[in-house]
């Protein structure tokens, strides 16, 4: 695809309720990438995929926290149980070897 | 541990005045250094990017940065701001020996006056 997509781009859910956002990388991309961004904060990074494993985790906040991707393509990213706290922008980013990463729009969670 | 510093929450300069915005890091690898920009409701757009060579880097829309190793900095300058450049800056620090993933630092909003 021309860039990186984000599904939904908003969401509105419960707290308790459980979300799956979706994050298309750019075709070729071996390298993915989630963040989240906080009200008024900078980034902080959950998780890295190279390919469909997972190398990196170590920013995932909580094991209500979990993502995959599907080869090269697709990741989901699942939040259980979701809390106000988990209020975010959650941000996506391919990239191939070792570049710069390219950015998805974004999906606006809001936890009631 | 791998951190970001932009001491500069807001910044707040004159339409044709010129800018620079600080970034300082601490990283226990080499780095590769970026600088991003997020105009409201919009994503993240690189601006510019450093991963070697020389230190003095041009992006685009007319900003350069500077990578300083000695004062572990990589400031963002641009020699007259426009009022579309009003926007929240982020610069962000990677490395090959963390697979890349960016640290980034809390962002410094620019407001442009005319």
């Amino acid at each position: 695809g021309a860039g990186v997509s984000q599904s939904p781009s908003n969401k509105v859910t419960e707290k308790g309720k459980d979300v799956e956002l979706r994050c298309d990388p750019i075709s070729g991309h071996t390298a993915l990438y989630w963040y989240r961004q906080r009200l008024g904060q900078g980034l902080e990074f959950l998780i890295y995929f190279q390919g469909n494993s997972a190398p990196d985790k170590s920013g995932l906040p909580s094991d209500r926290f979990s993502a995959e991707r599907t080869g090269e393509s697709v990741s989901t990213l699942t939040i259980q149980r979701t809390q106000q706290e988990d209020s975010a922008v959650y941000l996506c980013a391919s990239s191939s070897t070792v570049s710069e990463q390219f950015f998805g729009p974004g999906t606006r969670l809001t936890v009631l | 541990a791998q951190s970001v510093t932009q001491p500069d929450i807001h910044i707040t300069v004159s339409e044709g005045a010129s800018l620079e915005l600080r970034c300082n890091y601490s990283y226990g690898a080499t780095p590769y250094l970026f600088w991003y920009v997020q105009s409201p409701g919009q994503g993240l757009q690189l601006l510019l990017k450093y991963f070697s060579g020389d230190t003095l880097v041009q992006g685009i829309k007319g900003f350069e940065a500077e990578f300083k190793r000695s004062q572990s900095s990589f400031n963002l300058r641009k020699p007259s701001v426009h009022w579309s450049d009003a926007a929240e800056y982020f610069c962000a620090v990677g490395a090959k020996e963390y697979g890349n993933k960016l640290v980034f630092g809390a962002g410094t909003i620019l407001r442009v006056k005319s």
